[in-house]
């Protein structure tokens, strides 16, 4: 079975500052996908971002991107020019080679601070 | 508007007493699952549908039970709750089974069994 670890429950960022929050996961597949999710005070679950297992390009999206390294099984993601809406719960999200399961970490608690 | 609908969004009930989460998505979506959410646990997978009549379990399966008779709906049934099903509910829908497809997800059911 696949598990995911986010080993930061909380972190916080100043405004405009950069801040990484750290994914790890175990697995003995080779075809997955990862993504990270942000879920806002209104527990909406919203996508941030994913990446591809398969392809070593490093995923972006505008402000948002990731540090993927698959040997060690690592997937954090970089938040730059940290902004005030930023500040929610994310999580990081394996989904499987047989893709009918899902994976979620226990979150990261981010704060940014004016 | 593309989006995944549940009901009820807040439920309060007692041990014991039969209860239904609709969730019904309008994206023709083949894939359809369903999470909960507690402190400190992330979500964790409950069932999920590949497809019409084609469902299995996740993670925490055990309490409840699904159907999957038309693609659009999904329900989510607790034959006799207790205490420890107090949680916060997702249903997410994707496109297909792929894993690159993102999961999206409704707004959540904020079950209370006293």
């Amino acid at each position: 079975a696949q598990t995911v670890t986010q080993s930061q429950p909380e972190m916080s960022v100043q405004e405009a500052e950069t801040v990484t929050l750290s994914c790890t996961y175990d697995t003995s597949e080779s075809d997955y996908y990862l993504f990270w999710y942000k879920q806002p005070p209104s527990r909406q679950m919203i996508l941030v971002i994913r990446q591809e297992a398969y392809k070593q390009q490093n995923a972006t999206e505008n402000r948002f991107s990731v540090n993927f390294q698959k040997a060690a099984k690592s997937f954090s993601l970089k938040i730059s020019d940290s902004q005030l809406g930023d500040a929610a719960m994310y999580f990081c999200a394996y989904r499987s080679n047989n893709a009918g399961k899902s994976t979620f970490g226990d979150g990261t608690t981010l704060t940014v601070k004016p | 508007e593309a989006q995944v609908t549940q009901n009820p969004r807040y439920l309060i009930t007692v041990t014991g007493k039969k209860l239904t989460v609709t969730c019904s998505q309008n994206m023709n979506h083949e894939y359809m699952s369903w999470y909960r959410q507690d402190p400190g646990l992330g979500l964790r997978q409950i069932y999920y549908s590949m497809n019409v009549e084609v469902t299995d379990k996740g993670d925490v399966p055990e309490g409840y039970k699904v159907s999957r008779k038309e693609k659009r709906n999904f329900p989510l049934i607790l034959e006799s709750p207790s205490p420890n099903q107090t949680s916060l509910y997702f249903c997410a829908s994707s496109l297909s089974s792929g894993v690159y497809n993102e999961q999206f997800f409704g707004p959540g059911t904020r079950l209370t069994v006293l």
